[in-house]
């Protein structure tokens, strides 16, 4: 079957940096992808990996390795906004999206 | 820039109704997908629709169909709603031939309440 993990919740504070990981076991791999979600929100498009190495967009850079089926993606100088629900989600040899169920992430003063 | 737009916002309605949920995706975009959301759950991917033909489907219920229209709008009609039907309807869009690997945009979501 098709699974992908991700821890269910993390806690951080304020200006420091956290680490959220996703592990996958799918059918084929065409690229992974991670949202962010405000409770209630659309998800909305952080990054995207198909290949193994470090993406880096501001504050949050994603790291995929298809040989370990591993990804993170890495939040700097957190700010309170970024409280929210992040999604992995990766798109199998169908091309379908197969989602993560979430890490929601506490963001404290 | 354009984004996903989806209508309504909000909808209530009775078990054994019917509902209808209306999607336009980005400009340009040809591909459009429904997902449902429960509380607490990851997005239920339902069904997605390339040049106005279907092209995926997933957990979407006999008693759902979709279609994508000449102006790549799309509508989710439902019918019989059931309580367990209540839920979050995102609707996402995306750019490309039938399996791109192209990025999904989300719309703000329909939440519907079935009392």
């Amino acid at each position: 079957g098709q699974n992908i993990d991700q821890p269910t919740e993390m806690t951080a504070t304020e200006g420091a940096i956290v680490q959220i990981n996703c592990t996958y076991q799918t059918s084929g791999f065409n690229g992974l992808f991670w949202y962010q979600q405000h409770a209630g929100e659309a998800p909305t498009f952080l990054s995207y990996n198909v290949l193994d190495g470090l993406e880096e967009k501001g504050r949050f850079s994603s790291f995929l390795s298809r040989s370990k089926g591993y990804s993170y993606l890495l939040l700097k100088e957190l700010q309170m906004k970024d409280s929210a629900s992040y999604l992995c989600a990766v798109m199998d040899s169908n091309y379908q999206l197969i989602w993560g169920a979430g890490t929601k992430l506490i963001i404290k003063p | 820039a354009a984004g996903v737009i989806q209508s309504p916002r909000h909808l209530i309605k009775e078990k054994r109704e019917t509902a209808t949920l209306k999607c336009y995706p980005i400009p340009r975009h040809d591909t459009v997908y429904w997902y449902q959301q429960g509380p607490g759950q990851d997005p239920q991917f339902l069904i997605s629709f390339y040049e106005k033909m279907q092209s995926d489907k997933g957990s979407i219920p006999d008693r759902f169909s979709a279609q994508q229209f000449s102006d790549y709008h799309s509508e989710l009609n439902m019918s019989s709603l059931e309580l367990g039907d209540s839920a979050l309807y995102f609707c996402a869009s995306s750019l490309g031939t039938s399996g791109s690997t192209d990025t999904q945009y989300f719309g703000p979501g329909t939440r519907l309440t079935v009392l």
